[in-house]
């Protein structure tokens, strides 16, 4: 089962903060989280692992929580080159079915405006 | 440093062609390989993924089908392309060694266009 997203998509102005998140019906062993610019690859951002972690990449930072299997995504102080789709991947754990597939949700559209 | 190669990077076909796809990954040994699917303005679809030598994994049962005839090589095949096969095709590679992080990366992509 792929994971849900949240919301499906965001307008910010430039400065702005947001929130996306990411649920699974299933036990996780990872969470993926990838931007997507139009028309190219989806780009890796990070990967939390089972063990309930929070990561950061420069303004960029997402938190996982085992037990409710969900993650967030934070982006703070939004930059015009933040503006893209943003996708969660989910990894069930083992014993869980499906270890090692990574499956997306359907992707938030994130827009940044001056 | 590891890179991930797909060719061709465009691809116009008529209804009823057969199809090639291939993804070539350099710097790794014994990755996981992975297809996915997007369709235009929609999310990522799995369609195959391999955790070895000719270990394939098929997530959807459509006309589609993968192989592995090498450890770091991933072809995506179709023996009759239909309308519906048009879009995005994303290879991607994952390092599972215990050294590693589990990361996922994508190729660059083909764009199928079905005519």
């Amino acid at each position: 089962q792929q994971p849900v997203q949240s919301p499906q998509a965001v307008i910010l102005r430039e400065g702005e903060d947001a929130v996306i998140n990411c649920s699974s019906s299933k036990a996780l062993y990872s969470v993926h989280w990838y931007r997507q610019k139009h028309g190219e690859a989806p780009v890796f951002l990070m990967i939390l692992l089972k063990g309930g972690e929070q990561k950061g990449h420069e303004k960029i930072s997402a938190s996982f929580n085992e037990k409710k299997q969900q993650s967030s995504l934070y982006l703070t102080a939004s930059q015009l080159s933040y503006s893209g789709t943003y996708f969660c991947g989910t990894e069930p754990s083992f014993g869980a079915g499906g270890y090692q597939k990574v499956t997306f949700g359907t992707g938030t559209k994130l827009q940044v405006i001056p | 440093s590891q890179t991930i190669h797909q060719w061709p990077a465009t691809l116009v076909q008529p209804v009823g062609s057969p199809l090639s796809l291939e993804c070539t990954v350099e710097g790794t040994s014994n990755p996981n390989l992975y297809w996915y699917r997007q369709a235009a303005g929609r999310g990522l679809q799995l369609l195959f993924y391999s955790v070895g030598i000719g270990q394939i994994s098929s997530e959807v049962p459509q006309n589609l089908s993968a192989s592995r005839p090498q450890d770091r090589q991933f072809i995506l095949s179709s023996k009759k392309l239909l309308l519906s096969d048009s879009g995005f095709y994303l290879c991607a590679w994952r390092p599972m060694s215990q050294l590693s992080s589990y990361e996922q990366y994508f190729g660059p992509g083909t764009r199928l266009t079905v005519t």
